[in-house]
């Protein structure tokens, strides 16, 4: 069974620390990788995506890939109550050629105190 | 530049019955999917349309289909409604076939009775 897995969380962070949110997953021909925010009642909202190996940046947000571990992981810098929402790690997994379905974990809910 | 839209937002039905659900893809994106996210958990593949054509389908049965219209916008329907077809259908489109990026609509809360 090819699986996406996250934490479920709660997260409780204080306002201003670093949210460390994690993701491993099974197949280990992954290429594609990708974090959603999802507020709670509305849709996911694409916030970062990494295709190699490294960290990649953008603002506060930080994704990190290590295919050997198959893990990857988004730091959230300067965390703000803004950021209190879920989530969801996908993947879009090695199912043949031409697959561009995502894999969705089930979400981690990250909650900042103000 | 507008985003993915859907409609209906909300939608309740009886067990038995039919369903479509509406979805026009982002500005200049053709290609669209369909999730199914049932509550506490994350988005499920229903199918996957570009140019017309179902490409990929995702595990769920035949119950689900679609369409794809020349204009890129996109329906679902489900036939013969279940209890546990309860959830929020999602629209994501793509810019292109192959683009790994899909974007999120707003969703279509349907509750089956």
């Amino acid at each position: 069974q090819k699986e996406v897995e996250q934490n479920s969380g709660p997260l409780s962070v204080p306002e201003g620390a670093i949210a460390s949110l994690n993701c491993t997953y099974s197949d280990r021909g992954s290429q594609s990788f990708f974090w959603y925010r999802q507020y709670s009642g509305k849709s996911p909202e694409l916030i970062m995506f990494i295709y190699s190996n490294g960290d990649k940046e953008d603002g506060r947000f930080t994704a990190q890939l290590n295919k050997a571990s198959q893990y990857v992981s988004l730091l959230i810098r300067d965390s703000q109550p803004s950021d209190s929402a879920t989530y969801l790690c996908a993947v879009i997994l090695l199912s043949g050629a031409g697959s561009y379905q995502l894999t969705f974990g089930k979400g981690t809910k990250l909650s900042v105190i103000p | 530049d507008a985003g993915v839209t859907q409609s209906p937002t909300h939608l309740i039905k009886t067990r038995g019955q039919q369903v479509t659900l509406r979805c026009s893809p982002k500005s200049g994106h053709d290609t669209v999917s369909w999730y199914q996210q049932a509550l506490g958990q994350g988005p499920q593949f229903i199918f996957q349309y570009y140019e017309e054509e179902e490409r990929q389908r995702g595990n769920f049965p035949d119950r689900f289909s679609g369409h794809q219209f020349p204009n890129y916008s996109s329906e679902l329907n489900v036939n013969a409604l279940l209890l546990g077809d309860s959830a929020l259908y999602l629209c994501a489109s793509s810019l292109v076939y192959g683009a790994k990026e899909q974007y999120f609509g707003p969703g279509t809360r349907l509750t089956v009775t």
